[in-house]
């Protein structure tokens, strides 16, 4: 079968650091996205793994560990606009079906 | 450069019913996937069209039919429609058959009364 596992709600303050952590179980694996939505509207793309290490873009960074079938988001310096949910996406390696987790809802305190 | 567009933007219908959703891929982009997403629940996976030819189905019934257009732009056609077919239905558009990044339009919300 094919899972992901994230936690469904984290809650953190504004400039706080936080971590969502993604684990996958998978048939064919070609990578792991990372996708922001805000109510109702459009997933937006964050980041892409496709090897194990850390990836960074702005206060956004994404690691992946293949042997452990494990990834995060870690996003730093929280501000009130990143309250959305975050979903974790396995890319599989036959041409591009994206399988997504449940998703978690972040919300940032003042 | 116009991202992903997606038509229309809401939709109510009564069971039984057809509907068909529209999108257009983001400039350069050649591969279409279609998602639906419930509410609180991540998108699940329909369908992808490449080179105007199915290439991939997740676990949707033929009711569930798509196609593309030479423009790379695609249609979702749902027959018979049901109660639980109400959601929220995501165009991703992508470069060689969605092995590179997937962008996602805003979704058309569909409701099944």
């Amino acid at each position: 079968g094919q899972s992901l596992e994230q936690p469904s709600e984290v809650t953190a303050v504004e400039g706080a650091i936080v971590q969502i952590n993604c684990t996958y179980q998978t048939s064919g694996f070609y990578g792991l996205s990372w996708y922001q939505q805000h109510d109702g509207g459009a997933p937006t793309f964050l980041s892409y793994n496709a090897l194990d290490g850390l990836e960074e873009t702005g206060r956004f960074s994404s690691f992946l560990s293949r042997s452990d079938s494990y990834g995060y988001l870690l996003l730093q310096e929280l501000q009130m606009k990143d309250s959305a949910s975050y979903f974790c996406a396995v890319l599989r390696n036959q041409g591009g079906k994206l399988i997504f987790g449940q998703g978690t809802e972040l919300s940032v305190k003042p | 450069d116009a991202g992903v567009t997606q038509s229309p933007t809401h939709l109510i219908k009564t069971r039984g019913q057809q509907v068909t959703l529209r999108c257009s891929p983001k400039s350069g982009h050649d591969t279409v996937s279609w998602y639906q997403q419930a509410l609180g629940q991540g998108p699940q996976f329909i369908f992808q069209y490449y080179e105007e030819e199915e290439r991939q189905r997740g676990n949707f019934p033929d009711r569930f039919s798509g196609h593309q257009f030479p423009n790379y732009s695609s249609e979702l056609n749902v027959n018979a429609l049901l109660l639980g077919d109400s959601a929220l239905y995501l165009c991703a558009s992508s470069l060689g058959q969605g092995k590179d990044t997937q962008y996602f339009g805003p979704g058309t919300r569909l409701t099944v009364l």
